[in-house]
Order: C-alpha cells, then sequence, then structure tokens
C-alpha cells in the first residue's frame, strides 16, 4: 500500500499571505506526481504534472517543485485569493502500474 | 468541448441492492477510471479501462465491477451494497492512459455521483 500524505490538513490564511503545503510519497518508482484543485461542488481541476526531480512549475500565483529523491513536493500560492480557497490534493503514480493514490488533501480557506 | 459527463448525480439505495453508475469520457478519450471518496476518506483508485480492457484495479472487493464500451463509456457496477459503500464516486478520462505512448496524460474529471445506502 502506497502512503500519499499532505500537510496541513486544513489552513486559514488572510488574503494577500502566501502559504504553501507538503505532499510526501515514497520515493521508490516514481512515475509522476500530481497536483490538483478541488473547489466545493466541483470537479477535481488538475493543476501540475511533473514526472522529473527538480521539476518547478508555474500557473499564475500557483507553483510546484519536486524532490523525487526524497519523496516530496511543494504547492506555493502567492498573495492568496478568496477564489483559492479549496482543497489541494496531490496524487503518486507509480511506475508500471498506472494506480493513482491521492493524499487526503489540504483544505485551504483565504478570509478576506 | 464537452467534458466528462456521469449520471445519475444522486442516489439511494438499500443494503444488500445493486447500483450502476455511468461515464462519458471526453470525446477521443479511450481511457476512464473511477474513484470513490467516502466520507473523511481521500480519493481511492476503483477500475481503470482503456480500450474496452480492464487494465488495473485499486484495493476493492469483487462486488465493485465495471466495463468500457466500444465508444468508451464506462459503468460502474456495484453489488450487494453495504452501508460503507456511501460515497461521492468520481469518473475521470484521459487519452490512452496516464502513460500512453504520447507521454504523460492528464486526467480529467467528472461531476460526480453521490452515492447513500440506508
Amino acid at each position: 500500500i502506497l502512503n500519499v500524505e499532505q500537510s496541513p490538513q486544513s489552513l486559514h490564511v488572510q488574503e494577500g499571505d502566501s502559504t504553501n503545503f507538503t505532499c510526501s510519497f515514497p520515493s521508490s518508482n516514481f512515475y509522476a506526481l500530481h497536483w490538483y484543485r478541488w473547489e466545493t461542488a466541483k470537479s477535481p481541476e488538475a493543476l501540475f504534472v511533473m514526472t522529473l526531480n527538480g521539476d518547478e512549475k508555474k500557473k499564475g500565483r500557483i507553483s510546484a517543485t519536486l524532490n523525487t529523491k526524497e519523496g516530496y513536493s511543494y504547492l506555493y500560492i502567492k498573495g492568496s485569493q478568496p477564489e483559492d480557497s479549496a482543497t489541494y490534493l496531490c496524487a503518486f503514480t507509480s511506475g508500471g502500474y498506472q494506480k493513482v493514490t491521492f493524499g487526503t488533501g489540504t483544505k485551504l480557506q483565504v478570509i478576506p | 468541448e464537452a467534458g466528462v459527463t456521469q449520471s445519475p448525480t444522486h442516489l439511494i439505495k438499500t443494503r444488500g441492492q445493486q447500483v450502476t453508475l455511468r461515464c462519458s469520457p471526453i470525446s477521443g478519450h479511450t481511457s476512464v477510471y473511477w474513484y470513490q471518496q467516502a466520507l473523511g476518506l481521500g480519493l481511492q483508485f476503483l477500475l481503470w479501462y482503456d480500450e474496452g480492457e480492464e487494465r488495473n484495479r485499486g484495493n476493492f472487493p469483487p462486488r465493485f465491477s465495471g466495463r468500457q464500451f466500444p465508444n468508451y463509456s464506462s459503468e460502474l457496477n456495484v453489488n450487494a451494497l453495504e452501508l460503507e459503500d456511501s460515497a461521492l464516486y468520481l469518473c475521470a478520462s484521459s487519452l490512452e492512459g496516464l502513460a500512453g505512448n504520447t507521454g504523460y496524460n492528464e486526467q480529467f474529471f467528472g461531476p460526480g455521483t453521490r452515492l447513500t445506502v440506508l
């Protein structure tokens, strides 16, 4: 059983604050690491997929980094806005099997 | 372009009954994935279908099954429903599977079916 852990479980920040979350995953048999944004009553939306150690991806105010050797990824949000409020999920795909294991998510609430 | 669609949106069943959930992928996508999110838990991988065949399944009992049709739509069947099957069931689709010949393929999720077992 693969363990994908996310921290913190939930987070409240003020509008304009920057924040970051952590996703930990097995460092062996790595294939890909995904980040999703899941707003209440909507479908999960893919943010990033990263496959190479040292990958850094950016989309607007959101960016992510990947360290496959030590098994972690960080998601950063710069200048949080109320519309960033959502649950952020990471998911790990192991090589060969194409099973996707999700973390339990970090629930972000941005307070105006 | 239409996204992934699922039906029904909500469903209430009683213990022991059987249920069928449906998913239509994005046009051109050949892979369909099913996930379960039970209350308080993360998304759990259930099944992966590609080109009409089951390619992989998660750690779920055999009463969870499904199929993929020639038009790539998919059904998830759950027999002998138990209370703990109450969950949100999400379907996702992608091109050629996650590690297709063209490289990594992003998954697109449907809105889900909320199943309540009484």
